[in-house]
């Protein structure tokens, strides 16, 4: 089975302070993602990788960056967290392309507020 | 614009009955179609894939169908329980990485 894991379910910040959302995935997929989750919104996709050290903006990434060092691993930052970045964080993983139609496959997700 | 339309907002059932949720998309170009099962809580879990050419597709008592000409789909629940009181999210695919439409879901209570 394929398990993405974050490193917390919930996390509270105060504003103004950086915050490291951990995403890793154990199945050696090449495409990761991260998600914003509001309600009345639906999920929108703030950045998503397709490769080590490889980045794509999405809809949403202003206040973001990310960072994938390694296959399994991605990590979104709010360099200076405000009230607005209140939200559920949700990391998912896939295949690339070839695998078309590729599953995604989603954390179980981080609750951030922001204080 | 690319826009996926989950109707209704809402629903509340009696477990054992049956349910339809509905997904009307305008996203072009469409490489597939995607229902989503979103415990409160947790990540979503994928229940059914199709791509233009498939018309519907099954996973145990759930039957997702998709009319490509009129651009609507459609998630079927078969005797429902209470472990199906969940959001139902309805994505289209565009095709290119990174290129998912979400619609906003519909929240389903199964009642005793």
């Amino acid at each position: 089975d394929v398990k993405v894991t974050q490193s917390s379910r919930y996390l509270v910040k105060r504003t103004g302070e950086k915050v490291f959302l951990e995403c890793v995935q154990d199945m050696d997929h090449e495409n990761m993602f991260w998600y914003r989750q509001d309600p009345g919104l639906g999920l929108r996709l703030i950045y998503f990788s397709y490769d080590v050290k490889m980045k794509e903006k999405g809809d949403i990434p202003e206040g973001y960056s990310v960072s994938r060092e390694k296959k399994e691993r991605f990590s979104l930052i709010l360099e200076s967290a405000s009230t607005n970045q209140t939200s559920m964080y949700l990391c998912a993983s896939s295949l690339r392309d070839s695998a078309f139609p590729y599953e995604q496959y989603f954390g179980p997700g981080t609750r951030l507020t922001v204080t | 614009k690319n826009q996926v339309e989950q109707s209704p907002q809402s629903l509340i059932i009696l477990e054992g009955k049956n349910c339809t949720l509905q997904c009307n998309y305008t996203v072009s170009p469409f490489s597939n179609l995607r229902w989503y099962k979103q415990d409160t809580g947790r990540g979503p879990v994928s229940l059914t894939i199709m791509t233009f050419s498939e018309n519907t597709k099954s996973n145990g008592r759930y039957t997702a169908t998709l009319d490509a000409d009129t651009k609507q789909s459609s998630l079927h629940i078969t005797a429902s329980q209470l472990s199906d009181s969940a959001s139902y999210i309805c994505v289209v695919d565009g095709g290119s990485q990174g290129n998912l439409i979400f619609g906003k879901g519909t929240k389903l209570s199964v009642k005793p």
